[in-house]
């Protein structure tokens, strides 16, 4: 089993609320990414938890805030976006240990419209 | 610097035609090399990947690639495709340094026409 489950699949939200956005695997995987992805373009890497301790923030602002409240979970918490924050968000997931086992699983993605 | 270079940002091919779709990076280190397809309005699929040993990798669907070492290539190919590989093609590498980042190319669009 190689899937990565989003919640959910579209959100559509004014630039005041807050929201969350959900991303699960039981794949025994340690490390899980969200990458954030517009039309046309390649994902780009927002953060990564690696054994439930964030390891890479690629200075996202703060306005996204994620979470890993364990091994399987990861939480992306939104909260006065912006329109241009639109896009296609992507949650990932690796074995994490390095190397060869860090081949990447893709969740289906929430597509998020800021009005 | 790494970075991956997908030379063709569209790729239009008749059905049942073959196809190639080209991916050169550029890396100071030894890399693990990827490709993933992207179906409208979904999220990333492996299609194959090379970590090692033999440098023809294929996919159950059809799809194969060949990592060519001297020419820094991961060029994918197939020989007849179907209206169904319509999708975007993402080739990506990952450094054998260790880490969690991977680095994508921009993407080739495949287009199969009836």
């Amino acid at each position: 089993d190689t899937e990565v489950t989003q919640t959910p699949k579209h959100l559509v939200m004014g630039m005041t609320n807050k929201k969350s956005l959900k991303c699960e695997q039981h794949m025994g995987h340690r490390a899980m990414y969200w990458y954030k992805q517009k039309a046309k373009k390649p994902p780009e890497l927002m953060f990564v938890y690696s054994y439930e301790k964030l390891s890479i923030n690629e200075s996202v602002p703060s306005r996204f805030s994620p979470e890993c409240p364990n091994s399987s979970l990861l939480n992306l918490h939104l909260h006065a976006l912006q329109p241009e924050d639109s896009a296609l968000y992507l949650c990932a997931s690796s074995q994490g240990t390095g190397g060869t086992q860090d081949t990447q699983y893709f969740g289906p993605g929430t597509r998020l419209t800021v009005l | 610097a790494q970075s991956v270079t997908q030379l063709d940002s569209q790729v239009p091919v008749f059905e049942e035609a073959p196809v190639e779709l080209r991916c050169n990076y550029s890396s100071s280190v030894s890399v693990y090399l990827f490709w993933y397809v992207q179906y409208p309005n979904q999220g990333l699929q492996l299609l194959l990947k090379y970590l090692s040993g033999s440098t023809l990798v294929e996919s159950i669907n059809g799809f194969e690639a060949e990592f060519n070492k001297s020419q820094t290539s991961f060029h994918l190919r197939k020989p007849s495709v179907h209206i169904s590989d319509t999708a975007e093609y993402f080739c990506a590498v990952i450094l054998n340094t260790g880490g969690f980042k991977t680095i994508f190319g921009a993407g080739t669009r495949l287009f199969v026409k009836a």
